[in-house]
């Protein structure tokens, strides 16, 4: 079955930081989100991308959508200790339908 | 109210017991779905309903039955779970496919 594979699993970074993730598929997808899910919470929507090569900017988050169509990056410029949280991508699977990653669990120190 | 609201937020319940989940959305939205999360795996598609009709089903267990009376509700009916069905249950509904899922704040279930 289709699988997104998130990296790193989880990770420290300091206060001020630059932080990468990515995700990626052996299957093609037409559309990436990111979603941050907050402690007992349920996820928000942080960006969309919808073609590929797409470049998206929200603040200080900015995602690209691969151009092989199978992976998405994420980056988190200057972080601040709200930035705590985990991280999905997911991939358009069919109609109604997303496939979610397995997260990436960011911890900011202060 | 705005946005998905999803009650109880916390439920704790035996394996005889028989409780049920709702969801309600605010949004217009004209599809919704039921998530199951658990602890280090990937979000898992329970249920898809579009415009109160049910169009997927990815091989959950009889014990969880979904109902969807409209557009804007949708329900979760439980009974004879395990504990391993313990996780959080995450409603989530859309406009359009492409448009990803507005998420409520989900029901944290455990079964004792």
């Amino acid at each position: 079955g289709q699988q997104l594979n998130q990296s790193p699993q989880s990770m420290f970074i300091q206060e001020g930081e630059d932080v990468s993730m990515n995700c990626t598929s052996s299957s093609i997808f037409n559309t990436w989100l990111w979603y941050k899910q907050d402690p007992g919470e349920g996820p928000v929507l942080l960006i969309a991308l919808y073609k590929a090569g797409e470049l998206t900017s929200n603040g200080r988050l900015t995602a690209q959508f691969g151009i092989t169509r199978k992976d998405s990056f994420l980056n988190i410029s200057a972080s601040i200790p709200s930035d705590v949280g985990i991280y999905f991508c997911a991939g358009q699977a069919g109609t109604y339908k997303y496939i979610f990653g397995t997260g990436t669990r960011l911890k900011v120190l202060a | 109210e705005t946005g998905v609201t999803q009650t109880p937020r916390h439920l704790v319940m035996g394996m005889t017991n028989k409780k049920s989940l709702k969801c309600e959305q605010h949004l217009g939205h004209n599809a919704m779905y039921w998530y199951k999360q658990s602890a280090k795996k990937p979000l898992e598609l329970m249920f898809v309903y579009n415009f109160k009709e049910q169009t997927e089903n990815n091989s959950v267990p009889s014990r969880f039955s979904p109902e969807c009376p409209n557009s804007s509700h949708l329900f979760l009916h439980l009974h004879t779970l395990q504990p391993e069905d313990s996780a959080l249950y995450l409603c989530a509904s859309s406009q359009v496919t492409g448009e990803g899922y507005t998420f409520g704040s989900g029901t944290r279930l455990t079964v004792v």
